[in-house]
């Protein structure tokens, strides 16, 4: 089956810092990659969506300076979160759907980011 | 706007029994449903799919059903086992709005 990867699985850093989440596609060619947002206890929130080469398409109210997005290969979307607060913490999980796998998406395990 | 909600936010059952958990969506146009499992600090995972062509579809002890003139989905999952706990969401694809989620509480 289609495996998607994500690094790290949990990551803590000081307010106003950076940090860069990674999204793989392990096994097959990843044409969109998805990035979700999740709070404790609720859905998952679409933030973005990224086509390989070309610009992330963002949700309504979602900062595209604040969550940088690089699609930069088949096999490899980045989520940045630049000059991280607090209120950023959050689980981020990202999926990828290819060329074969019709509308399935395939997702990550998530990344745990806690902003101290 | 489009919107795909869950009728329960959690139900228990005990082991062996068969779980039923409901999904209404306000799209009428959507063509494609997913539900998907998530357990507690990992990414979902995919259980079964249906296309609005389609009014039933059957998995590996898991069913779904598809009612397109009430706009509701439900996943039976037979001879519940400890193991099923977690939340489920249902999904509409287009962009793959995702529903509240139904927590299931399997009691041994």
């Amino acid at each position: 089956g289609a495996v998607v990867s994500q690094h790290p699985s949990r990551v803590i850093c000081k307010s106003g810092t950076s940090v860069k989440i990674e999204c793989r596609s392990l096994d097959f060619q990843a044409t969109t990659m998805f990035w979700y947002r999740q709070f404790p206890k609720k859905s998952l929130m679409l933030m973005a969506t990224s086509n390989e080469g070309s610009k992330a398409t963002y949700e309504q109210g979602v900062e595209k300076d604040k969550f940088l997005i690089n699609h930069a290969s088949l096999t490899l979307s980045t989520l940045t979160v630049t000059s991280a607060h607090p209120e950023d913490s959050s689980f981020y999980i990202c999926s990828a759907k290819g060329k074969r796998s019709h509308n399935e998406q395939f997702f990550g395990p998530g990344t745990r980011l806690t902003v101290l | 706007g489009e919107s795909v909600g869950l009728h329960l936010p959690t139900l228990s059952v005990q082991e062996g029994d068969n779980s039923i958990i409901n999904c209404a969506y306000s799209n009428s146009a959507s063509d494609y449903f997913i539900w998907y499992k998530q357990e507690s600090g990992k990414g979902p995972q995919f259980i079964i799919d249906i296309r609005s062509n389609m009014d039933k579809r059957q998995g590996q002890r898991v069913t779904v059903l598809l009612n397109k003139t009430v706009k509701h989905l439900s996943l039976q999952i037979a001879a519940t086992q400890p193991g099923d706990s977690a939340v489920y969401f249902c999904a509409e694809n287009e962009k793959l709005v995702f529903g509240t989620g139904t927590r299931l509480l399997v009691s041994p």
